[in-house]
């Protein structure tokens, strides 16, 4: 079975662009997340989505967005690129949300450079 | 709010010795996982600890959890130089309802083992 699977896995942006990362989830997976790690803050929880829907988010601003389509894969979204937005960005799968979901597996994540 | 600390946060050890790495949690936990990540690269699943008293042991690593104490431990046994890498403690409250934010991660513990 493979994994999850992300692209890019890496990024060059400069400050003010936006940027579109993509994750597919481990096949039969339906609950999809997002986290940034940056040696600073560690790892931090950015949103979930399950069946299309955004069911939690964490404490970012709006510039960071994302969705989820009917196949279950996802796309996060960051706007007007601050130099802070440098990070590991990595997705997670499980089955489904909340504890029945079993184990939630990580992305090799997309590394984004912001100058 | 939901508070994970892990200690030490930073271990030097030698090949054979023994050590404890130790996760402590400010609330009530569903769930708790360990994570292993090499410089670089993803997350990768060591354990799943669900219910109190539980203990699971993969080769020279060992995970145990206190649901009373809210406490988890990481032990090494007989510790070899593959077994460098950054170990993280997370806590899954989604079962506890509330909108509970995906996983909250420790800082992680750098260790380093020395031949």
């Amino acid at each position: 079975k493979a994994g999850v699977t992300q692209t890019p896995r890496y990024l060059i942006k400069t400050r003010g662009q936006q940027v579109t990362l993509s994750c597919s989830p481990i096949s039969g997976h339906r609950s999809v997340s997002w986290y940034q790690q940056t040696p600073g803050q560690g790892l931090q929880f950015l949103f979930e989505y399950f069946s299309e829907t955004q069911r939690n988010k964490g404490n970012f601003p709006g510039r960071f967005s994302g969705r989820q389509f009917s196949n279950s894969r996802s796309e996060m979204n960051v706007s007007t690129l601050e130099l802070g937005d440098s990070a590991l960005y990595l997705c997670a799968s499980s089955q489904e949300p909340g504890l029945a979901g079993g184990v939630t597996f990580f992305g090799p994540g997309t590394r984004l450079t912001v100058l | 709010e939901l508070k994970v600390e892990q200690n030490p946060l930073f271990l030097s050890m030698q090949e054979g010795k023994n050590y404890t790495i130790y996760c402590n949690y400010s609330t009530t936990s569903d769930r708790l996982y360990w994570y292993r990540q090499d410089p670089g690269k993803s997350l990768e699943s060591l354990f799943v600890l669900l219910s109190n008293g539980a203990v699971k042991q993969e080769g020279r690593l060992m995970a145990s959890l206190d649901t009373k104490a809210r406490l988890s431990t990481l032990h090494i046994t007989a510790a070899v130089h593959d077994l460098s890498a950054t170990y993280f403690c997370a806590v899954d409250r989604s079962g506890s309802g509330g909108g509970a934010d995906g996983l909250t991660f420790g800082k992680g513990t750098h260790l380093i083992i020395q031949p």
